[in-house]
Parts: C-alpha cells; structure tokens; sequence
C-alpha cells in the first residue's frame, strides 16, 4: 500500500520571498510522484511529475521540486511567491497503472 | 482542445436520493478516473475505467457504481445517499492507465 504524508497543513509566506512546502511517502514498489494545485473552485492542476532520470523535476510557474529516494521525500520548492500562488497544494504518488494516492494537501497563502 | 469536462457543476440532493454525475474525457483519451474530495482533504480514489472496462476500485461501499461509454465519456451513480457523500466529485482522463492525469473542474454534491 502507499501513502502521502504533507507535514504542513498551512504555510504563511511573504511576498517574493522562498517556499518549500514538504512531502513524503511510503511505498514498497517504485513509484510516479507528482505536485498538484488547486485553486480555489477549481479542479486539480499539474504542477510536475517525477517518472524517473534526474532527481530535479521543474514544472510550471516557476516551481521546482527534488525526489530523494533515501528520505522517500519529494518537497516543492518555489524561490519567489507571488499572490497567485496562493492555493491548496497536493502530493500525490502512484505506481505504474494504478491509482493517485494524494495527500492531504497544504494551503498556501501569500501575505503581501 | 477542450479539456475534462463534467456535468452538472453543482447539484444538492437529501438523504435517500440516487444522483448520476458525468464525465467527458479529452479527445483522445480512453481512461477515466473518479475522485472524492471531502473539504479539507485530499482527493480519495473511486474508480478507474478503461476500454469501458473497470480497471480499479477504491474503498469506497456498494451504493457506488461507474460506467464508461463507447466514446468513453463516463458516469458515476451514488444511490441511498448520506450526509457524509457531500463532496467535490472529480473526474480525471488520461490516454490509458499509467499515464499522467487531467483534471476536470468537479461536480460540488451537496447532501441535506
């Protein structure tokens, strides 16, 4: 069985300044990991993907996140926020063919 | 192209009722997935179609049932429904089981 675990539910950030929201998960087979975002209303966005190859995954608006295997961790990373970054965040893993198992997620705010 | 897209955007039944949510994959796409998103949660797996055939099933009681269509749009059936089935419902398609998931905007069910 797998599971997410995101050790933050919220975290306040100030404008332009760094994030990294933190997740980790547990898995006896290897494993998909991915970075969601949903704002608020809406549906799930991809934000990226680690499959496999290099350990540092860029994805869109400027997020960043690292797979590390030996600390099965895999945290997001942003070096400047803006407030339309402010959403809900989620962690999510699966291994080939099955299901998303997500976590259950960090809101994100930017205080201007 | 059009992305996900998912019929009705909200809808409010009471205790007992049966309620039919729909799903229309992207063009394209021959797998569908249904999520449950209680507030303040991650997304929980439901159901996974591909080919018009279910390929996985979530935790999830009896009173739930999916199907897919030949042109692999997709529904899903909640009977005898309980307070506890208030959620956001989400539909995700992908090109087959495996592959990175889209998104639809959900179906916001409200129980009373």
């Amino acid at each position: 069985a797998q599971s997410v675990t995101q050790l933050d539910s919220q975290v306040p950030v100030f404008e332009e300044a760094p994030v990294e929201l933190r997740c980790n998960y547990s898995s006896s087979v290897s494993v998909y990991l991915f970075w969601y975002v949903q704002y608020p209303n809406q549906g799930l966005q991809l934000l990226l993907k680690y499959l496999s190859g290099s350990t540092l995954v860029k994805g869109i608006n400027g997020f960043e996140a690292e797979f590390n295997k030996s600390q099965t961790s895999f945290h997001l990373r942003k070096p400047s926020v803006h407030i339309s970054d402010t959403a809900e965040y989620f962690c999510a893993v699966t291994h080939p063919g099955g299901k998303l198992t997500f976590g259950t997620g960090t809101r994100l705010t930017i205080i201007p | 192209d059009a992305g996900v897209t998912q019929s009705p955007t909200h809808l409010i039944k009471t205790r007992g009722q049966q309620v039919t949510l729909r799903c229309s994959p992207i063009s394209g796409h021959k797998s569908v997935s249904w999520y449950q998103q209680v507030l303040g949660q991650g997304p929980q797996f439901i159901f996974q179609y591909y080919e018009k055939e279910e390929r996985g099933r979530g935790n999830f009681p009896d009173r739930f049932s999916a199907r897919q269509f030949p042109n692999y749009s997709s529904e899903l059936n909640v009977n005898a429904l309980l307070l506890g089935d208030s959620a956001l419902y989400l539909c995700a398609s992908s090109l087959r089981p495996g592959n990175e998931q889209y998104f639809g905007p959900g179906t916001r069910l409200t129980v009373t």
